[in-house]
């Protein structure tokens, strides 16, 4: 299994463009969940999927919307990104559908905005 | 809302030493609070967790107590070794089911 993967690993934006962080995951978890990693502010979570179908919001979701496209795989797209969006970008998955249980991460996305 | 505070921010320790890191809560209601591992440029891996009907758990050198009067939970790693050099991010887990982290504890083994 590969887990849960994400693409692209690196990626630079110019304010104002648009992106699609892809996520998938191979261990049929219901959940799955966008961090965002910031010196000194921990993990902090963007939106998540309770499972197939429904999407919420997070602690920071303003500037991002999200996809959950099947159980498989569940998208992050910044429309018009800033640079306060420079960050590192995890994906991770459950398998229950609330999170008392282990959340597996992707291996992130590093984001620059010029 | 749920807040973590998370402390120290860094901590260094001699091998074989011990580490303690030290989070507080705010949300009486939280029920599940893990612990993770991050090493250098790597992905958040969970090294133990702990729910809120037990108030203590082991797992060889790491263990984590839980003191729910006081709101607060703490990891302890005895006998350090280098490799447990990482950034620790502790989380609780509020009643609207989402984790909220600790800003992260970096641990320095000196061998």
């Amino acid at each position: 299994n590969a887990g849960v993967t994400q693409t692209p690993k690196f990626q630079v934006l110019k304010t104002g463009q648009s992106m699609t962080l892809q996520c998938a995951q191979d261990m049929n978890h219901n959940s799955m969940y966008w961090y965002r990693q910031d010196p000194g502010m921990g993990l902090r979570l963007i939106y998540y999927s309770a499972s197939e179908g429904t999407t919420d919001k997070g602690e920071v979701p303003n500037g991002y919307n999200v996809s959950r496209l099947n159980k498989r795989e569940f998208s992050l797209r910044l429309e018009s990104a800033a640079p306060s969006q420079t960050s590192v970008y995890f994906c991770a998955s459950s398998p229950g559908r609330i999170a008392t249980y282990e959340q597996y991460f992707g291996p992130g996305t590093r984001l620059t905005v010029t | 809302g749920e807040n973590v505070e998370q402390h120290p921010s860094t901590l260094s320790v001699q091998e074989g030493d011990s580490a303690v890191i030290k989070c507080t809560y705010s949300d009486s209601a939280s029920n599940y609070f893990p612990w993770y591992k991050q090493e250098l440029g790597k992905r958040p891996q969970l090294i133990i967790d702990i729910r809120s009907n037990v108030g203590e758990k082991k797992d060889q050198r790491i263990a984590v107590t839980l003191n729910k009067t006081a709101k607060h939970f703490s990891l302890h790693i005895t006998e350090t070794q280098p490799e447990d050099s990482a950034v620790y991010f502790c989380a609780a887990r509020p009643n609207t089911g989402k984790l909220i982290f600790g800003q992260g504890t970096t641990l320095q083994v000196k061998p």
